[in-house]
C-alpha cells in the first residue's frame, strides 16, 4: 500500500525548533518530488516547500525562507522538515505530499496524489 | 505572487449540480488541480490537469479551465460530497505551488 506517515509534531515555544519526518512506503520514494503542505486551524492549505528526487533543488514559500529546511534520505525513504525560529503563525497541521508523476526533472505543474495524515505543530508559550 | 480566488461557500440540493470556481489571472494558461478535504482528513486529489480524474474518483466529478476561471463541477451531488474543495496551480515565475482559499460545499 502506498503510504506517507508524518511524525515529530508537538508543542514548542516561540523561537524554538522542531524536526518533522515523513516515512514513505509502497512506492519508489527516490523517483518523486516531495512537498510539505500546512493547514492552520480552521484555515486553508498552504504549500510550504518541495525537494527534487536527489535533493539537488529545493523551493520554499517566502514566509519560511531562512527558517525552514526541507531534506530527504532516499536510503531511509524519508522526508524531513527542519523548522527553526518558530512563530505562532507556524501553528498548523503539516502534511507531506507526493507529486503524481515520477522522474520529473523540473518541479513543474504536477498535482499531489498521495498525502500523509498530518502532524500537528503548535507554537505557543 | 499568483493569487487564486474561490467563493467561501457553495450550497446545492442533493441530485443537483454544484459548480465551484477558481479565479486567477489568465488561469486558462495554467494546469489546475482540485482537492477534496473532509473534516479531520487529509486532502484527496479529485481532478488533475484541469479535467483528468484519478482512478477511484466518480465520473460525477469533472473540471474545466478557460480564460480567468477554472471550474470544478460535481453532478448528481450526494451527501457524501460535502467537504472543502481547493484548487491549486504552479506559479512558474517563482517555482512555487499555490492553493486557492478553499470552498465549503454544503449539501442541503
Amino acid at each position: 500500500e502506498v503510504q506517507l506517515v508524518e511524525s515529530g509534531g508537538g508543542l514548542v515555544q516561540p523561537g524554538g525548533s522542531l524536526r518533522l519526518s515523513c516515512a514513505a512506503s509502497g512506492f519508489t520514494f527516490s523517483s518523486y518530488w516531495m512537498s510539505w503542505v500546512r493547514q492552520a486551524p480552521g484555515k486553508g492549505l498552504e504549500w510550504v516547500a518541495n525537494i527534487k528526487q536527489d535533493g539537488s533543488e529545493k523551493y520554499y514559500v517566502d514566509s519560511v525562507k531562512g527558517r525552514f529546511t526541507i531534506s530527504r534520505d532516499n536510503a531511509k525513504n524519508s522526508l524531513y522538515l527542519q523548522m527553526n525560529s518558530l512563530r505562532a503563525e507556524d501553528t498548523a497541521v503539516y502534511y507531506c505530499a507526493r507529486d503524481r508523476t515520477p522522474q520529473r526533472d523540473r518541479p513543474g505543474d504536477d498535482a499531489f496524489d498521495i498525502w500523509g495524515q498530518g502532524t500537528m505543530v503548535t507554537v505557543s508559550s | 505572487s499568483y493569487v487564486l480566488t474561490q467563493p467561501p461557500s457553495v450550497s446545492v440540493a442533493p441530485g443537483k449540480t454544484a459548480r465551484i470556481t477558481c479565479g486567477g489571472n489568465n488561469i486558462g494558461s495554467k494546469s489546475v488541480h482540485w482537492y477534496q478535504q473532509k473534516p479531520g482528513q487529509a486532502p484527496v486529489l479529485v481532478i488533475y490537469y484541469d479535467s483528468d480524474r484519478p482512478s477511484g474518483i466518480p465520473e460525477r466529478f469533472s473540471g474545466s479551465n478557460s480564460g480567468n476561471t477554472a471550474t470544478l463541477t460535481i453532478s448528481r451531488v450526494e451527501a457524501g460530497d460535502e467537504a472543502d474543495y481547493y484548487c491549486q496551480v504552479w506559479d512558474s515565475s517563482s517555482d512555487i505551488r499555490v492553493f486557492g482559499g478553499g470552498t465549503k460545499l454544503t449539501v442541503l
